[in-house]
């Protein structure tokens, strides 16, 4: 089945330091890889997405590349800001009719001025 | 500008009582999903529904009944509330074809049954 494997938490940086949090998937075919955020007290939102291999999604300076020969969509941020502090879970929808995400289990980020 | 909305936000509910969550979403998406997050098991998705008067099981369906009577609106039932049943459910919808994995997401509502 599919699955999707997340570094573990959580993750503490400074304000302006490089970000990496690692996502894994297994999945067969060819599936879309999203990340979403979840900030705290409300619910998820999207992230960036990438929907086949090589595409990097972007977003308010996050970005993540899909590597098919890794199965990997880690996602990076250059210089992190105490307001990018939440809870990020990385995603796959394996298509084929599938109807529905398959999520990691979350890594938390507490950025610190 | 509402998106999604759930009710209600907060319940505290004893073993056995029964309880309906409501969704309500004006952005005339297709599918709903309902999901429950609980702390190191990320999100894991109880029923689905891909159109109006249709309803499927997700990976954690038992305990839960689901209705969708019309497009805007997706209910969650729990029939005979269980200490296990304690968690934040999350209600989202999608488009449908084409963007299944573009979820819009509620606020959550936390259960707590003792």
């Amino acid at each position: 089945g599919n699955s999707v494997t997340q570094m573990e938490g959580p993750v503490t940086l400074s304000e302006e330091a490089f970000l990496t949090i690692n996502c894994t998937y297994t999945a067969t075919g060819y599936p879309s890889l999203f990340w979403y955020v979840q900030y705290p007290g409300e619910g998820l939102q999207l992230l960036l997405k990438a929907t086949k291999a090589d595409d990097k999604g972007s977003n308010k300076g996050f970005e993540a590349t899909y590597r098919k020969e890794t199965t990997s969509f880690h996602l990076e941020k250059g210089s992190v800001q105490v307001s990018d502090s939440a809870v990020y879970f990385c995603a796959l929808d394996s298509g084929a009719g599938s109807y529905q995400l398959t999520f990691g289990k979350g890594t938390k980020l507490s950025v610190i001025p | 500008n509402a998106g999604v909305t759930q009710t209600p936000k907060f319940r505290v509910l004893k073993t056995g009582q029964s309880m309906t969550l409501l969704c309500a979403q004006d952005m005339n998406h297709e599918y709903m999903y309902w999901y429950r997050q609980d702390p190191g098991m990320g999100l894991r998705l109880i029923h689905y529904s891909v159109g109006e008067g249709t309803t499927a099981k997700g990976e954690v369906p038992d305990g839960y009944n689901v209705s969708r009577l019309k497009k805007q609106n997706f209910l969650l039932g729990l029939e005979s509330a269980a200490p296990s049943q304690t968690s934040v459910y999350f209600c989202a919808s999608s488009p449908g074809t084409g963007y299944i994995g573009e979820l819009f997401f509620g606020e959550g509502s936390r259960l707590t049954v003792l």
